[in-house]
């Protein structure tokens, strides 16, 4: 079935530095591919999303590619702020339902000052 | 204007007990969703109701029991409840349209169960 494999937390990171979350996807068809955040308290809300190979989501500074041929969708951002920290979830949908949304481990990100 | 939103937000009982969560959304979406997230902040999906009609029922034990009363509403009730029920319940919405790409979900701030 499908299924989202993301690196392993927690990430600790000083502030302005570089982030990468490695995001990789099995599935069937063509999925859409997103990644969500969750702040300390609250629920999901998405960050960014692509819907077909090469396409390329960003939004607040942060940024992914979708990439068939390696079946990843990692997540990036050149500047690390103290408000970036939360927990980071990669997602797939539509491989063979539009129903269902499958979501990865989560990986947490801890930014100091 | 909260888009979905649940009742409770803090939930503390005892064993044994039955307890219900509401959620709603004011989005005008088709279908809803019901998650359960463990400490670990592992996400699972315990249901899903499209047009208040039943589409996802994962593997939950049955002391669970969703119920839709209209497409803006899905509750979540809960018998007998159990340690291991402890957990933060997010309930969630969107519109789902087959062959018409990527859609986003919204979900609700989440309601905390402590099972005593």
């Amino acid at each position: 079935g499908d299924s989202v494999t993301q690196m392993e937390g927690p990430v600790t990171l000083s502030e302005e530095a570089c982030l990468t979350i490695n995001c990789t996807y099995t599935a069937t068809g063509y999925p859409s591919l997103f990644w969500y955040v969750q702040y300390p308290g609250e629920g999901l809300q998405l960050l960014l999303k692509a819907t077909k190979a090469d396409d390329k989501g960003s939004n607040k500074g942060f940024e992914a590619t979708y990439r068939k041929e390696t079946t990843s969708f990692h997540l990036e951002k050149g500047s690390v702020q103290v408000s970036d920290s939360a927990v980071y979830f990669c997602a797939l949908s539509g491989s063979t339902s539009y129903d269902k949304v499958i979501f990865g481990p989560g990986t947490s990100l801890s930014v100091i000052p | 204007d909260t888009a979905v939103s649940q009742t409770p937000k803090y939930l503390v009982t005892q064993m044994g007990n039955d307890k219900s969560i509401k959620c709603e959304q004011n989005l005008g979406h088709d279908t809803m969703y019901w998650y359960k997230q463990d400490s670990k902040k592992f996400l699972k999906i315990m249901f899903s109701y499209n047009n208040k009609e039943l589409i996802i029922n994962e593997t939950v034990p049955n002391r669970f029991s969703p119920k839709s009363p209209d497409k803006a509403h899905l509750n979540l009730h809960i018998n007998s409840l159990e340690l291991g029920d402890s957990a933060v319940y997010f309930c969630a919405s969107s519109q789902v349209s087959p062959g018409q790409g990527a859609y986003e979900q919204f979900f609700g701030p989440g309601t905390r169960l402590t099972v005593l």
